[in-house]
């Protein structure tokens, strides 16, 4: 089945850049999606269609991808972006979500 | 306002069934497909499949296959996800969410579902 390559951990200090990282072999065909999740919450889209932002979302957060690498860059990361952080894109028989990456900001 | 709302958490022994509910209001019901996505203690997202509203066609993920069902009552604009012969490792908090433009929004709240014996 299909698969999506995340690292398990991401560890900055607040104000610095933080990239997470998302591989399959699919999204130089696909979309990428990101979402944050809290602990105790449901998650929260922040990027769409590789590198659109929802409205409402912080501008410091941004999407790309190329090849079979999608990334996501928070770019001067704040305490409270401290979660876990989701790709997910879609397959020919449905959908998939990576592993996920717990990012520490501290 | 645009929202799901599910039913409460249960509590099953192993090989039993549970059905969750999830309840659709402030939008067309029938337009968008919802979503199962399950979450295991301390893991991540796995998507467990959808349900087009409209015609009740389903799709499920393959680990799932012939262990899930997935209907809906479009007179309550309700879908449900039933999963079949439990395992302790099922537990988890069950979501439903809408898929809107190919991500999922809104999310319900989750649903617990604890196996145990």
């Amino acid at each position: 089945s299909y698969e999506l390559t995340q690292p398990p951990s991401v560890s900055v200090s607040p104000g610095q850049t933080a990239r997470i990282t998302c591989s399959g072999d699919a999204l130089p065909k696909k979309y990428a999606y990101w979402y944050q999740q809290k602990s105790g919450q449901a998650p929260v889209l922040v990027i769409y269609e590789d590198s659109k932002r929802p409205s409402g979302i912080p501008e410091r957060f941004s999407g790309s991808s190329s090849g079979t690498m999608a990334t996501l860059t928070i770019s001067g990361a704040q305490v409270e972006d401290e979660a876990d952080y989701y790709c997910y894109s879609t397959d020919s028989s449905g959908r998939v979500f990576g592993g996920g990456t717990k990012l520490t900001v501290l | 306002q645009v929202q799901v709302v599910q039913s409460g958490a249960e509590v099953k022994k192993p090989g039993a069934s549970v059905k969750v509910s999830c309840k659709a209001s402030g939008y067309s019901f029938a337009s968008y497909y919802i979503h199962w996505v399950r979450q295991a203690p301390g893991q991540g997202l796995e998507w467990m499949g959808w349900i087009n509203p409209n015609s009740g066609g389903t799709n499920y993920a393959q680990k799932f296959q012939g262990r899930v069902t997935m209907t809906r009552d479009t007179s309550i604009s309700t879908v449900y996800m039933e999963l079949r012969r439990l395992k302790n490792d099922d537990t988890a908090v069950y979501y439903c969410a809408r898929e809107f433009s190919g991500w999922f929004d809104p999310w319900g709240q989750g649903t617990l579902v604890t196996v145990s014996s």
